[in-house]
């Protein structure tokens, strides 16, 4: 399967621990992207990558998320002293290009829970 | 504000009927628009798309229908399966800061009964 691979798919954690998601998107998408998924609604935009170029994050993006992708291919999120309110899907996305109609193609999503 | 909104959170249909699944879009500029389908626990899978010059598309059992006038669109599936038994998502690609995003509304959850 050469799709986009998202790992570990599920952790739980304790209030105020670091976690970290990886990210390995379609082969030769050159963009990435982030988004945030809570029950009974939609994904939200956190960020995205051209290549290895973080071009925009949300506000939604608080100072204890970081984003990465050093060499352009897999992307790390992560965050930092966790607060229960950060439990949700966190959902990665690739496409072959920033322009409208590059579809995006998402992975089967890191799932977190803070307790 | 500007969002994609669906009008229906929950959907029931009857195995073999069609399905209907509305999106309601405010953003004018916006000009691709896609489909997605989300079964629990998995991420969103790509349906169909449609660009803002078409006004319908056809894949296999599903029509997308696109009015720009009144900025809706509809997600039609044919004979429904079990398997379409899922949340729909529709997404609007939209050009912000210079770049595009996909915008997506809150989701419609298909039930197929047996």
């Amino acid at each position: 399967d050469t799709g986009v691979s998202q790992n570990p798919r599920h952790k739980i954690t304790k209030r105020g621990q670091n976690v970290t998601f990886r990210c390995d998107p379609i082969s030769e998408h050159n963009r990435l992207y982030w988004y945030r998924q809570t029950l009974g609604q939609g994904p939200e935009f956190l960020t995205y990558f051209q290549n290895e170029a973080q071009l925009e994050k949300s506000r939604l993006l608080s100072d204890r998320f970081s984003a990465e992708r050093p060499k352009g291919s897999f992307s790390t999120l992560e965050i930092q002293r966790t607060e229960q309110g950060d439990s949700a899907m966190y959902l990665c996305a690739s496409s072959d290009g920033p322009y409208s109609g590059n579809t995006i193609y998402f992975g089967e999503g890191s799932w977190l829970t803070v307790v | 504000g500007e969002s994609v909104g669906l009008h229906l959170p929950t959907l029931s249909v009857q195995e073999g009927d069609n399905s209907i699944i509305n999106c309601a879009y405010s953003n004018s500029a916006s000009d691709y628009f896609i489909w997605y389908k989300q079964e629990s626990g998995k991420g969103p899978q790509f349906i169909i798309d449609i660009r803002s010059n078409m006004d319908k598309r056809q894949g296999q059992r599903v029509t997308v229908l696109l009015n720009k006038t009144v900025k809706h669109l509809s997600l039609q599936i044919a004979a429904t399966q079990p398997g379409d038994s899922a949340v729909y998502f529709c997404a609007e690609n939209r050009i912000t800061s210079g770049t595009y995003k996909y915008i997506f509304g809150t989701g419609t959850r298909l039930k197929v009964l047996a």
